[in-house]
């Protein structure tokens, strides 16, 4: 059975800093991987897609990675702001088919 | 393009009650799920179709819980009666297709839901 974790469960840092989001997963026969992010009484924003074949994907200031043999993906933030406060899940699908399974999120605060 | 719909986006019934939930997805997307997140914890999934049919309901406490997706669109679901752990949030998603891997899904607002 497919668990995912987040470390760290909590982050605070000040505006502009650079920071990294873990993701493990204990099935490396994985789909895909997508980061979402969830603001306060919100649904989830998806921000970035990693399909099993792929290293990495790139948005904006966001760049996430995925290492599947380990099975891990970060997600990196540049330059982070106040905006990007909210929680980050990743979610990760199994074998043709099956459901997205998620980690328990980070919750984010970028201090002014 | 129009995301994916939820109704209502709060509700608030006292226990042993009944309530439904309305998702309309993403025009034109396959697969659709219901996902129920209790405060503090990711997402867990509570049943998929594919189309009409149900792909995954193995997680769904089907003594109390049911969905259905009449003509493969829209989908409802129900709780009776409700329980106080039933308090979340419940989430809609949407996909094109199984199958693909570069398919992303996408998420509704949720319907918060408190059990008193």
């Amino acid at each position: 059975k497919q668990e995912v974790t987040q470390i760290p469960a909590a982050l605070s840092v000040p505006e502009g800093e650079n920071l990294v989001l873990n993701c493990s997963f204990t099935d490396s026969a994985i789909y895909n991987l997508q980061w979402f992010r969830q603001d306060p009484g919100k649904g989830l924003t998806s921000l970035l897609l990693i399909q099993s074949s792929q290293r990495e994907q790139t948005s904006g200031r966001l760049n996430a990675s995925l290492d599947k043999s380990s099975g891990r993906s970060t997600l990196y933030i540049a330059a982070s702001q106040p905006g990007d406060s909210a929680t980050y899940l990743c979610a990760v699908r199994g074998n043709y088919g099956q459901n997205f399974v998620f980690g328990p999120g980070t919750r984010l605060s970028v201090l002014p | 393009e129009a995301g994916v719909a939820q109704s209502p986006r709060y509700k608030i019934i006292e226990k042993r009650q009944s309530v439904a939930f309305w998702c309309n997805p993403i025009s034109g997307h396959a697969t659709l799920y219901w996902y129920q997140q209790i405060l503090g914890q990711g997402p867990k999934l509570l049943i998929q179709f594919q189309n009409n049919g149900v792909v995954d309901d193995s997680q769904l406490p089907k003594d109390r819980f049911s969905a259905e997706r009449l003509k493969g669109v829209d989908s409802t679901l129900k709780i009776q009666p409700a329980k106080l752990e039933d308090s979340a949030v419940y989430l809609c998603a949407s996909s094109l297709v199984m199958g693909q891997p570069n398919t992303e899904a996408f998420f509704g607002q949720g319907t918060r839901l408190t059990v008193v």
